[in-house]
């Protein structure tokens, strides 16, 4: 199995400051999709990313997809408590199967 | 207002007692899945549908068995439930057509306790 390691596990800041979340893999995906979840919630889709090198901007968050297609970051500048929640990354390996990282725990304290 | 929905949402049950989880859409997707989630190993996938009466394994499908008779309905089947079975499970559906670049949506989903 195709395996997604997300980095860092954990991030805690306040209120303002700047993140990057990475996503990376020695296997090539055809897709990438960014979700993120709230406690007692599924997740729920933020972006997809299909071409290497593609960047998508959703308000303060800046997605990225590698070059090579095997790795992806998820920026968000300015963060606000709403957006606390847990962001996954997940792989597309064909147009049925979608590996997942671990995720990504996000706390923004006001 | 599209939504997939999962029942029951709490279950708590005992070692080989067979179960059944359902899920619903409203969307008239055609591809359906079913995920687990576990503390320090992230969301897999357990099996998933294409259409009626086609479906596939995932990553994670020993003890599990699903059915797809209506496109609306995908049910998750424990025939002999055990405690490595205590989890999250999600059900997910989305259109088939445009791959996984389509939205797939995940439903509340269901926290399973096996004793």
């Amino acid at each position: 199995t195709q395996l997604l390691e997300q980095s860092p596990q954990f991030l805690s800041i306040q209120e303002g400051e700047n993140l990057t979340v990475y996503c990376n893999s020695s296997s090539v995906f055809s897709s990438l999709q960014w979700y993120r979840q709230e406690p007692g919630e599924g997740p729920v889709l933020l972006v997809t990313v299909v071409t290497g090198g593609e960047v998508k901007k959703l308000k303060r968050l800046t997605f990225q997809f590698g070059d090579a297609r095997k790795d992806s970051s998820l920026h968000i500048t300015a963060a606000q408590p709403g957006d606390t929640g847990l962001y996954l990354c997940a792989g597309g390996r064909s147009n049925y199967k979608l590996t997942f990282g671990k995720g990504t725990l996000l706390t923004v304290n006001p | 207002e599209a939504q997939v929905t999962q029942n029951p949402r709490y279950l708590i049950t005992v070692t080989g007692k067979k179960l059944t989880v359902t899920c619903s859409q409203n969307m008239n997707h055609e591809y359906m899945s079913w995920y687990r989630q576990d503390p320090g190993l992230g969301l897999r996938q357990i099996y998933y549908s294409m259409n009626v009466e086609v479906t596939d394994k995932g990553d994670v499908p020993e003890g599990y068995k699903v059915s797809r008779k209506e496109k609306r309905n995908f049910p998750l089947i424990l025939e002999s439930p055990s405690p490595n079975q205590t989890s999250l499970y999600f059900c997910a559906s989305r259109p088939l057509a445009g791959g996984l670049q389509e939205t797939q949506y995940f439903g509340p989903g269901t926290r399973l306790l096996v004793l």
